[in-house]
Order: structure tokens, then sequence, then C-alpha cells
């Protein structure tokens, strides 16, 4: 069991560009998540696949902000047009996906993004 | 709504101390808790967990027991070392089909030898 990974690990943009990270989630798990994270902050929700379908999205994932699992395995996030208040730490969980209410997710290392 | 109030840090403490890191929450129904960590410049990882009420999740000599009458979740752990330095998450699982978990503000753990 290899761990969930995340690429790239760093990114830095200038604002009006856009930026595309991966999440490779452990393999079996059904769902996967997606968290931002700010510097001295708890992460914050913003969006879950149940394998490739995108079943719940946060009000914080403006319409600059797209994710896709497109064959239940892997997950890209999108942000379009950055902006300044968009750096932060993205992070990717998985999980088994087998119950509600006490499934546990594994996070990946996160992508710090940087917009300059 | 559901929310997760942690006490602030950073708490400074000397090797072998006692460790203890306050959580509370607020949720409709009965939530799962967990207790994540989080190193510097790394993501984080699951502690222990507990997925009802009386239930105490323990891991790495670190202990947590799920209070429905205070609605707590508390971090304890006897003898820190200096490597238990690092910042700790509190959260809860709303069951039913929201599946996200929600976080408090983190606790910076500071332990010096």
């Amino acid at each position: 069991d290899t761990g969930v990974s995340q690429n790239p690990r760093h990114k830095i943009t200038k604002r009006g560009q856009n930026v595309t990270f991966r999440c490779d989630p452990i393999s079996e798990h059904n769902r996967l998540y997606w968290y931002r994270q700010t510097l001295g902050q708890g992460p914050e929700f913003l969006t879950y696949f149940q394998n490739e379908a995108q079943l719940e999205k946060s009000r914080l994932l403006s319409d600059r902000f797209s994710a896709e699992r497109p064959k239940g395995s892997f997950s890209t996030l999108e942000i379009q047009r950055t902006e300044q208040g968009d750096s932060a730490m993205y992070l990717c969980a998985s999980s088994p996906g087998r119950t509600y209410g006490t499934d546990t997710q594994y996070f990946g290392p996160g992508t710090r993004l940087t917009v300059l | 709504g559901n929310s997760v109030t942690q006490m602030e840090g950073p708490v400074t403490l000397s090797e072998e101390a006692f460790l203890t890191i306050n959580c509370t929450y607020t949720a409709t129904g009965y939530p799962s808790l967990f207790w994540y960590v989080q190193y510097p410049g790394e993501g984080l990882q699951l502690l222990l967990k507990a997925t009802k009420a009386d239930d105490k999740g323990s891991n790495k000599g670190f202990e947590a027991t799920y209070r429905k009458e205070t609605t707590s979740f508390h971090l304890e752990k006897g003898s820190v070392q200096v490597s238990d330095s690092a910042v700790y998450f509190c959260a809860l699982l709303y069951g039913g089909a929201t599946n996200k978990l929600i976080f408090g503000t983190g606790t910076l753990l500071a332990v010096q030898p």
C-alpha cells in the first residue's frame, strides 16, 4: 500500500494562469476528497467523489475550480484564472468507501500553491 | 451547524511531560471523531479515531475518549517526546451521505528536550 500521492508537491504561478493538480488515491479506495488548507487553519472540504461521480461540492469551490475523476481512479483539480487568494495547500484524501459515517480518510502530502 | 473547537496553541512542554489537548464538538446526531497529526511540510496522518460514545482510540501512546455527555474528544499522552512536536487536528465525520471531515484549527505542540 503506497499511500495517497499528489503531484506536483509545489506550484508557483502568476495570477491569471491556470493550474492543474493530480491525486492518486490508495488502490481499491472508492472515495476521493479534496480539501484546502490555509496557513494556521484546519483543512476545509472542497469536494468528494464516489468512484467517478462527484457527489458533493462545497460553496468554497467557485466556478473557476473544477475536479474530475474520469475512471474512478486518479483525480485532477484545475483552477482557472488563479487569484492570490487561491494560495494554499491543496490536500487529497481517499477512503475505502464501504461505510458511511465511520469511513477513515487517508491524506496525501499535499500540493502547495503560491500565486504571485 | 457542525463544528470543532480546539484549544489554542502553541503548547510548549518539556520531554516526558503529560499532554492534554482539548477538543469539543457541536454536531447533530452521532459523528465519528478523529485526531490527525501534521509534521512540518507534510500532509495529515491519522493518529486515532473513535466511532461511538465511550469508545477510546489509541495509537503510539496517545489516547482519546469519545464523551457524548460533554461532547468532547480530548487528546492525551502520558510522556511526550521531542519527536511528537507537530500540529494536531481534531475532526468530526458526520454520518449519512455527507462524508466530509470538519476540522478544528489545529494545536501546535512544541516539545523541548
